[in-house]
């Protein structure tokens, strides 16, 4: 099952929102779960079964979608934010990753 | 406290082999799936590797299947990746992970592996 993440990169202010889009190329339910990595760190579960936010990740973080079609929003941003961001797919073996959405916060 | 603390890793020619540790402790080890992933560099994450509770289950990325091995001591509670036929584009930071429903919710520190000549 292959994830396509959009956009790849991104800019946005502080305070701002963003929206991160991953399309599964077949339906998953909703085995979907988003990431946080940041340089030289282990990736953080930040949701889990595409809208259960993990415990103690802030309620900016939210995640929604079914089927082949899941997006990530973060609003309120923070300079914290800027990291990478990965989607992930348990539904099937070969477990997949989405290729990765690079955030900048300005 | 939940923790997963990895060692092994390192430089290693192509070709060769290379084995993996990741040591948990603060949760009941044999109830839980345990995975491998990995990021080459400049890359994105790469699932490699899982293993079911009861070590009877394990399925691979195709490019490792054949060459890595995942394996668990229970008593010991620790998570394992042999990789041999070790290739340049083996080279990566390697997690261990565990594998809660619906996601992997704790992770190891990450461990560099090397493949060069």
């Amino acid at each position: 099952i292959q994830l396509t993440q959009s956009p790849s990169s991104l800019s946005a202010s502080v305070g701002g929102r963003v929206t991160i889009t991953c399309r599964a190329s077949q339906g998953i339910s909703t085995l979907l779960a988003w990431y946080q990595k940041n340089p030289g760190k282990a990736p953080k579960l930040l949701i889990s079964d595409a809208s259960t936010l993990q415990s103690g990740v802030p309620s900016r973080f939210s995640g929604s979608g079914s089927g082949t079609h899941f997006t990530l929003t973060i609003t309120s941003l923070q300079p914290e934010d800027s990291a990478a961001y990965y989607c992930q797919q348990l539904y099937d073996y070969p477990i997949t990753f989405g290729q990765g959405t690079r955030l900048e916060i300005e | 406290e939940v923790q997963l603390v990895q060692s092994g890793g390192g430089l290693v020619q192509p070709g060769g082999s290379l084995g993996l540790s990741c040591a948990v402790s603060g949760f009941s080890f044999d109830g839980y799936g345990m995975a491998w992933v990995r990021q080459a560099p400049g890359k994105g994450l790469e699932w490699v590797a899982n293993i079911k509770q009861d070590e009877n289950d394990k399925f691979y990325v195709d490019s490792v299947r054949g060459r890595f091995s995942i394996s668990r001591d229970n008593a010991k509670n620790s998570l394992y990746l042999h990789m041999s036929s070790l290739r340049v584009e083996d080279t990566a930071v390697y997690y261990c992970a565990r594998v809660a429903i619906r996601g992997y919710d704790f992770w190891g520190q990450g461990t560099l592996v090397t493949v060069s000549s």
